[in-house]
């Protein structure tokens, strides 16, 4: 699976929108872009996947840009328990299954 | 929602013990569990890829006669750290695809070992 880079870290004040930014200028035409979001001292947990068009869900949207280069997690008002790293990662179609590399992650932190 | 349990959630042991971590999937059946250790301020690190029925795969660098990974039924995978010390004080944590589903992986809560 390709690589991506993301800002080590972000904040936010609550209640605001917040766009968490990943590049992965490498990725292949099978790559999905997946999210995962890990509050503190729990496990991760999903947040969103997408392959070329907008996705939406009741925890976040996901814009990925024409070219696929880069993606934006968009949390649309923060709260104080969105405080988390966010990953996004990429994973090919036909590694369904396999394992999930993480990188380091954006640490986002929410200001009340 | 697919539900990924482990315990203990917290363990304290002495050097030189062994300690086994458990990994439940309760509501659907995996045929694959991953295993993860983390140390603070770090990002989650892969050690294994533990499949029901067969032998663990290990991550380069990671001692498979260390960590003793068991995968026998569907829904239960285990992480045996054998004589225990320090440097294995860590969080550990598994997940899990649901069987038939997504390419979404579902995690535990995570177990924190600390190793006196």
């Amino acid at each position: 699976d390709a690589k991506t880079t993301q800002p080590n870290s972000m904040e936010s004040n609550e209640e605001e929108p917040v766009h968490l930014p990943c590049n992965h200028s490498t990725i292949s035409g099978t790559d999905y872009i997946h999210w995962y979001r890990q509050l503190p001292s729990q496990g991760p947990e999903y947040v969103i996947h997408g392959l070329t068009s907008n996705v939406n869900n009741r925890m976040a949207s996901l814009a990925i840009a024409e070219d696929r280069k880069s993606s934006t997690l968009i949390l649309h008002r923060a709260t104080l328990r969105d405080a988390a790293v966010y990953y996004c990662i990429l994973r090919d179609f036909y590694n369904q299954g396999g394992k999930l590399i993480f990188g380091q992650g954006t640490e986002l932190s929410v200001k009340p | 929602g697919a539900v990924v349990s482990q315990h203990p959630s917290r363990v304290i042991c002495k050097s030189g013990t062994s300690v086994k971590i458990e990994c439940r999937s309760l509501d659907f059946q995996a045929t694959t569990m991953f295993w993860y250790r983390q140390f603070p301020k770090q990002s989650l690190m892969l050690m294994a890829t533990s499949n029901e029925g067969s032998k663990a795969t290990y991550e380069q660098g990671v001692e498979k006669d260390k960590f003793l990974i068991n995968h026998a039924s569907l829904t239960l995978s285990t992480l045996t750290v054998t004589s225990a010390h320090p440097e294995d004080s860590s969080f550990y944590i598994c997940s899990a695809y649901r069987r038939g589903g997504t390419d979404t992986q579902y995690f535990g809560p995570g177990t924190r070992l600390t190793v006196l």
